[in-house]
């Protein structure tokens, strides 16, 4: 009964491939998020969904294609991966414009060779 | 635009010492202040939130105070414990609420 789930938690992959990162929610929330966590921990929001329409688009590489098939559900698409792409990206989910605080998932750590 | 600073880490304290990590925001209109934590290995969650200037957010026993006139929210706790090593993440939302800006992270280690 995870509240924000993500797969898989580790993704290890070469150079130039393509990868996809799964996020669930099962808390009836209408928006969710991708961030990008470095390794000094700093969190950099990548994208946002509210009722599945995209309303936050930060300068992110266009290699980064978020998909969200419901509202439960958002889907983080990566091409042509670069070394620079490791990281550990964190889904979270909130109600939107009822409560701010957000539920985060536990993590994806994608490291590029 | 919205920005939130929080003090650099480090921060090494002995069990039951006191606690403060300092974080201070700008932004316009009235935003909502939270302090997220972030356990090893693990996603990030919500510690304790306040929504109003001179609202007080408190959880597991820790605090902080909403400060309109000096627009900070300091984290404290008033005794450490080993189990409190972790990220600490001063954050805010605008009032439109999509958008959540996080300081830098304060990593706190705690020694027995």
């Amino acid at each position: 009964d995870t509240a924000v789930s993500q797969t898989p938690k580790y993704l290890v992959t070469q150079m130039g491939n393509d990868k996809s990162i799964k996020c669930e929610q099962n808390l009836g929330h209408d928006t969710m998020y991708w961030y990008k966590q470095d390794s000094k921990k700093f969190l950099k929001i990548m994208f946002s969904y509210n009722n599945k329409e995209l309303i936050i688009n930060e300068t992110v590489p266009n290699r980064f294609s978020p998909k969200s098939p419901d509202k439960a559900h958002l889907n983080l698409h990566i091409n042509s991966l670069e070394l620079g792409d490791s990281a550990v990206y964190f889904c979270a989910s909130s109600h939107g414009r009822t409560s701010y605080e957000q539920y985060f998932g536990p993590g994806t750590r994608l490291t590029v060779t | 635009g919205n920005s939130v600073t929080q003090m650099e880490g480090p921060v090494t304290l002995s069990e039951e010492a006191f606690l403060t990590i300092n974080c201070t925001y700008t932004a316009t209109g009235y935003p909502s202040l939270f302090w997220y934590v972030q356990y090893p290995g693990e996603g990030l969650q919500l510690l304790l939130k306040a929504t109003k200037a001179d609202d007080k957010g408190s959880n597991k026993g820790f605090e902080a105070t909403y400060r309109k006139e000096t627009t900070s929210f300091h984290l404290e706790k008033g005794s450490v414990q080993v189990s409190d090593s972790a990220v600490y993440f001063c954050a805010l939302s605008d009032t439109g609420g999509f958008k959540t800006i996080f300081g830098a992270g304060t990593r706190l280690f705690v020694k027995a």
